[in-house]
């Protein structure tokens, strides 16, 4: 079975902090996304990467930026954490062309910006 | 973009009875997926369902897709207790788009 794990489950920052999150994926996934959740707007897509090192915007990117030096590996970075970035954070991976682009999530990350 | 918006927002029924969600979408697809969410967690896949086919069943799940109107049903026959969960429909766009757009999700709660 293929395990997306995150670093954390919760998380509690202060505003102006850097914050990392980490999304690990054990089935050699060409693709990994970030997603964040919020009430009554479901998942919307923040950053996205097809390979190492490759790495296409989402749909709100801005105050947030991505790494992805290894495979299995992707990295949420929030530069200076504000206040509305607490949100739930969920990352996923697929592998293109197969399953017909099923994604496989992580547990998510409840993250506190206070 | 919001593609997908799942109605109702919330449903509640008895344990046995069966749930029907809905999800209509904007632009045409290449596939459209259903994806369980229970409290605080990640998603799980359930079923998909290509653009060509029109109904697909997997267990107590049944799927419809009409692409003329742009909308897709989940029905869950026998509702059980351990189906109380979100559930987001998914689209991929026409040429099967790597990115998927979610819904907003519709909370479904079955009571005991």
């Amino acid at each position: 079975d293929v395990k997306v794990t995150q670093s954390s489950r919760y998380l509690v920052k202060r505003t102006g902090e850097k914050v990392f999150l980490e999304c690990v994926q054990d089935m050699d996934h060409e693709n990994m996304f970030w997603y964040r959740q919020d009430p009554g707007l479901g998942l919307r897509l923040i950053y996205f990467s097809y390979d190492v090192k490759m790495k296409e915007k989402g749909d709100i990117p801005e105050g947030y930026s991505v790494s992805r030096e290894k495979k299995e590996r992707f990295s949420l970075i929030l530069e200076s954490a504000s206040t509305n970035q607490t949100s739930m954070y969920l990352c996923a991976s697929s592998f293109p062309g197969r399953y017909d682009n099923e994604q496989f999530f992580g547990p998510g990350t409840r993250l506190t910006v206070l | 973009s919001q593609q997908g918006e799942e109605d109702p927002q919330a449903l509640s029924i008895q344990e046995g009875e069966n749930a029907t969600m809905n999800c209509s979408y904007k632009t045409s697809i290449n596939n459209l997926q259903w994806y369980r969410q229970n409290s605080g967690r990640g998603l799980v896949h359930l079923i998909l369902i290509r653009s060509n086919e029109r109904e697909k069943h997997s267990g107590r799940l049944r799927v419809t897709l009409d692409t003329s109107k742009k909308s897709s049903s989940l029905l869950i026959t026998a509702s059980r207790a351990a189906d109380t969960a979100s559930y987001f429909c998914a689209t991929d766009g026409l040429y099967g788009n790597e990115k998927l757009t979610f819904g907003t999700g519709t909370r479904l709660t079955i009571i005991p």
